[in-house]
């Protein structure tokens, strides 16, 4: 069964930089894209970027351009999302979520997601 | 900057028909903005219900139905279940970005 496993929550400080890891078990990541996705307490699912887990081809969005790195590490079946110059307002769950390369917009399985916590 | 619209709320009585829209401050939704649909119970990660305006997972109830509807894209609901309480997101897709509505809160009562 295809599932994206997380790494567990974290808290962190203004201005400090979080790494959050989402890990591929029972498919072949390098066949798949990985989007990543945030939602603040209360609030709406807001979109970060992608990455193509298979040439490691990333796309951000432009909300969290210069602030937010998407990596792979194919030997681990792993992806990372690093954001860096923490707020308070980056206090949210963050979700990794698998997307088909051969066909376009096919949006499928989800982490369970990562709550991040950034407070003085 | 663009901007993709919802419902905020819904009622609906258990066995009942709903339909949810999806609009873009761009002009009409097409099948070229793949839209997708994603259920979200509160405490739980989002799961992709529909994908590419009308396609199913094989996970997806058959009760939940994805189209194109006068410009918008829309997810039907037809013979609600008490389970299917809920927040309901769309999502579309806009040149190499991803952009999500604002969420609909369905209450079932």
């Amino acid at each position: 069964q295809a599932q994206l496993v997380q790494s567990g929550a974290e808290v962190t400080k203004p201005g400090a930089s979080v790494k959050v890891s989402c890990k591929a078990s029972g498919f072949t990541l390098t066949t798949f894209g990985i989007h990543w996705v945030r939602q603040a307490p209360g609030q709406r699912l807001e979109y970060m970027g992608w990455i193509n887990a298979g040439d490691g081809r990333t796309q951000y969005s432009q909300n969290f351009q210069g602030r937010v790195t998407l990596t792979r590490d194919t030997s681990a079946s792993a992806v990372y999302m690093k954001l860096s110059s923490l707020r308070s307002e980056d206090t949210a769950v963050y979700y990794c979520a698998r997307q088909s390369l051969t066909i376009l917009g096919v949006w499928e399985v989800w982490g369970q997601g990562t709550l991040v916590t950034v407070s003085s | 900057q663009t901007v993709v619209t919802q419902e905020p709320s819904l009622t609906v009585s258990p066995g009942g028909t709903v339909t949810l829209t999806c609009t873009s401050n761009t002009g009409a939704v097409t099948s070229g903005h793949y839209p997708n649909w994603f259920q979200q119970k509160p405490g739980q990660a989002p799961t992709t219900l529909i994908y590419s305006t009308n396609n199913k997972h094989s996970w997806t109830p058959a009760r939940f139905s994805g189209s194109l509807l006068g410009g918008k894209a829309a997810l039907t609901l037809s013979g609600v279940q008490p389970e299917d309480e809920a927040d309901y997101y769309c999502l579309l897709h806009y040149s190499d970005n991803w952009v999500f509505g604002g969420g609909t809160k369905l209450t079932v009562l």
